[in-house]
């Protein structure tokens, strides 16, 4: 069975400094891994994936994650935070096609 | 403590045919209820977001319609089906309560595959 954890439900950070969202996961395959953001009002929007290609996986807005697979993880990291990033950030693990399991969700605040 | 059931989990159907997907949530009153899509290969797309009974709004244009008979009842229909509508369906609700502090939570999903 796969699960997705996201450690924290809350990350408050400062404008400018680094962001960091948590996420572990656990699957008998080889996933497919996502973080998609949401804004207020605003559906969900992909921010990233990994597909078994580069562990490195850069996105949009300056965000980006690294598949590790020994420790289980797939950590979003942004080295600057802005105020636009504030908003829900979910991480996502796939198998195949058919099966897609949501993390519960981590809020971002950006204090000016 | 509200769940959310969608169903069924896997459906096939042939191109031409019609569709119905159906969500129910229990243990809450009122929440916004949505149907959002993931094509191969893209991200979450939304289809339908509904606040109330009756009420719907579409964000894309396209061959589906959805219908909110029941404050806790979402159904995603179609006459006719396309290719292009295979894909994964997930519903999904919110308690609506601030535009800042909405928390989406997701149903299991469907995916459709039409031939």
């Amino acid at each position: 069975a796969q699960s997705v954890t996201q450690l924290d439900s809350h990350v408050s950070v400062s404008e400018g400094t680094p962001v960091l969202l948590r996420c572990n996961y656990s699957s008998s395959y080889s996933p497919s891994l996502f973080w998609y953001v949401q804004h207020p009002n605003k559906g969900l929007q992909l921010l990233l994936k990994y597909t078994s290609a580069a562990t490195l996986v850069k996105g949009i807005n300056g965000f980006e994650a690294e598949f590790k697979k020994s420790e289980t993880s797939f950590h979003l990291t942004k080295p600057s935070a802005h105020m636009s990033d504030a908003a829900e950030y979910f991480c996502v693990v796939r198998e195949g096609y058919q099966k897609v399991t949501f993390g519960t969700g981590t809020k971002l605040q950006v204090i000016p | 403590s509200q769940t959310i059931h969608q169903w069924p989990a896997t459906l096939v159907q042939p191109v031409g045919s019609p569709l119905s997907l159906e969500c129910t949530v229990e243990g809450t009153s009122n929440p916004n209820l949505y149907w959002y899509r993931q094509a191969a290969g893209r991200g979450l797309q939304l289809l339908f977001y509904s606040v109330g009974i009756g009420q719907i709004s579409s964000e894309v244009p396209q061959n589906l319609s959805a219908s909110r008979p029941q404050d806790r009842q979402f159904i995603l229909s179609s006459k006719k089906l396309l290719l292009s509508d295979s894909g994964f369906y997930l519903c999904a609700w919110s308690l609506g309560q601030s535009a800042t502090n909405e928390k989406l939570f997701f149903g299991s999903g469907t995916q459709l595959s039409v031939l």
